[in-house]
């Protein structure tokens, strides 16, 4: 079966803390995605990571990707309050679907 | 930026209603997607769409469901008989050449069935 969990599900910090967000799936992935949904609306592209060792940045956002231990990681470096929002990992099995993760409501506390 | 397109941005409907969501992919692009996301939960896939018929569908996409593309431009997911259940976000993408290239997601149809 085709699984993605993501951990935590919720995640309360503090502005200026580091945290990380931790994405794992069952079987061997051709892509991972991660995305941004703010609520009410749409999934905003954050990182495609292609390859195993592949790392990412994008601001205070860093993604990494391990495909021998089908993790992946969403770091986040000094969060600040614009950063509150829910994200999405997002994987592709070998098939042009999307099978994504559970979702990680991030609350950045002033 | 070219962009995917969703109408309406919300619809309210009675039970047993139907309905039909409407979406205006990516003019280059080739294959289609409809995603659903109940309020709080994540994102499913319903079914993607290329060459003018389905290539996979889910176990939520029962016959309750379907999709077409009745002109160049528009991609059509048609709701028969809603359900109470049915209520939730409705995300169209599309994507240039299916496996290996990303999918970019409309702005979503808020759906509430009452």
């Amino acid at each position: 079966e085709l699984k993605v969990e993501q951990n935590p599900l919720f995640l309360s910090m503090q502005e200026g803390k580091n945290y990380t967000i931790y994405c794992n799936y069952s079987t061997t992935s051709d892509r991972l995605y991660w995305y941004r949904q703010d609520p009410g609306k749409s999934l905003e592209s954050l990182f495609v990571l292609l390859s195993n060792g592949a790392v990412k940045q994008e601001g205070r956002l860093m993604a990494s990707l391990d495909t021998k231990a089908r993790l992946s990681t969403l770091h986040i470096t000094a969060a600040v309050h614009d950063l509150s929002a829910t994200y999405f990992c997002a994987v592709e099995f070998g098939n042009e679907k999307l099978t994504f993760g559970t979702g990680t409501r991030l609350t950045i506390i002033p | 930026e070219p962009e995917v397109t969703q109408t309406p941005s919300h619809q309210v409907t009675q039970m047993g209603q139907e309905v039909i969501l409407r979406c205006v992919p990516i003019s280059n692009h080739l294959y289609f997607y409809w995603y659903r996301q109940i309020l709080g939960q994540k994102v499913e896939f319903l079914v993607s769409f290329y060459n003018n018929e389905i290539s996979e569908k889910s176990e939520i996409f029962d016959d309750q469901f379907s999709v077409e593309r009745p002109d160049g431009s528009n991609f059509t997911l048609k709701i028969r008989s809603t359900k109470l259940e049915d209520s939730a976000m409705y995300f169209c993408a599309s994507s240039e050449a299916g496996l290996n290239t990303e999918a970019f997601f409309g702005q979503g149809t808020r759906l509430t069935v009452v």
